[in-house]
């Protein structure tokens, strides 16, 4: 495989529920983030991880734990979410410093809809 | 701050049509800018970008250029077809020690009918 790959790509969750986004990255790339697409609003940065360690977090609740356990992979828990968080939830991945090159590789992303 | 601002969408156009999608940009300093488009039910890809003044990014028959004068980075194509109806996002980036973070505008749709 190559590229960014997400799973699952279709995710329908309870408010009590815990469940699991994955992410995978095939480029040898060390950031990784998760954006949060909703309808009618621009795309939302939550989390970015630079060479495993967490080094944006943009206010997002604390129902939101992402996990990075080394560079290919990444993990958002989701616990005692709300209808409103419904979304499509997007992986991305780049080079790190010194390979500005600007392009992000994003993933197909995660629908998720809770009820 | 560091914002994108793009025209609000739906955009309609028929097959051979002449695009524009403006776009305008706030930021401190100088940054790299892009277009990025959005096929249904797919994850974002990059179009085209500028990292200067007076750049011109293109790429399958897309254009936009840099203009710090206008703070400006307009998306045009001259002739668009029915695969190019997508939605459309202008970003900036802003470059952190060790990885970049893009800012996005809110996207707009373009829906190109035959």
């Amino acid at each position: 495989e190559t590229g960014v790959t997400q799973t699952p790509r279709h995710l329908v969750m309870g408010m009590t529920n815990k469940k699991s986004l994955k992410c995978e990255q095939h480029l040898g790339h060390n950031a990784m983030y998760w954006y949060k697409q909703s309808a009618k609003k621009p795309l939302e940065l939550m989390f970015v991880y630079s060479l495993e360690e967490r080094v944006e977090n943009n206010s997002v609740p604390s129902r939101f734990s992402p996990e990075c356990p080394n560079s290919s992979h990444l993990f958002l828990h989701l616990h005692t979410l709300q209808p409103e968080d419904s979304a499509l939830y997007l992986c991305a991945s780049s080079q790190g410093a010194g390979q500005n090159t600007g392009e992000l590789f994003f993933g197909e992303g995660s629908r998720l809809t809770v009820l | 701050g560091n914002s994108v601002t793009q025209m609000e969408g739906p955009v309609t156009l028929s097959e051979e049509a002449f695009l524009t999608i403006n776009c305008t940009y706030t930021a401190t300093g100088y940054p790299s800018l892009f277009w990025y488009v959005q096929y249904p039910g797919e994850g974002l890809q990059l179009l085209l970008k500028a990292t200067k003044a007076d750049d011109k990014g293109s790429n399958k028959g897309f254009e936009a250029t840099y203009r710090k004068e206008t703070t400006s980075f307009h998306l045009e194509k001259g002739s668009v077809q029915v695969s190019d109806s997508a939605v459309y996002f202008c970003a900036l980036i802003l470059y952190s020690g060790g990885y970049n973070k893009l800012i996005f505008g809110a996207g707009t749709r373009l829906a190109v009918h035959p």
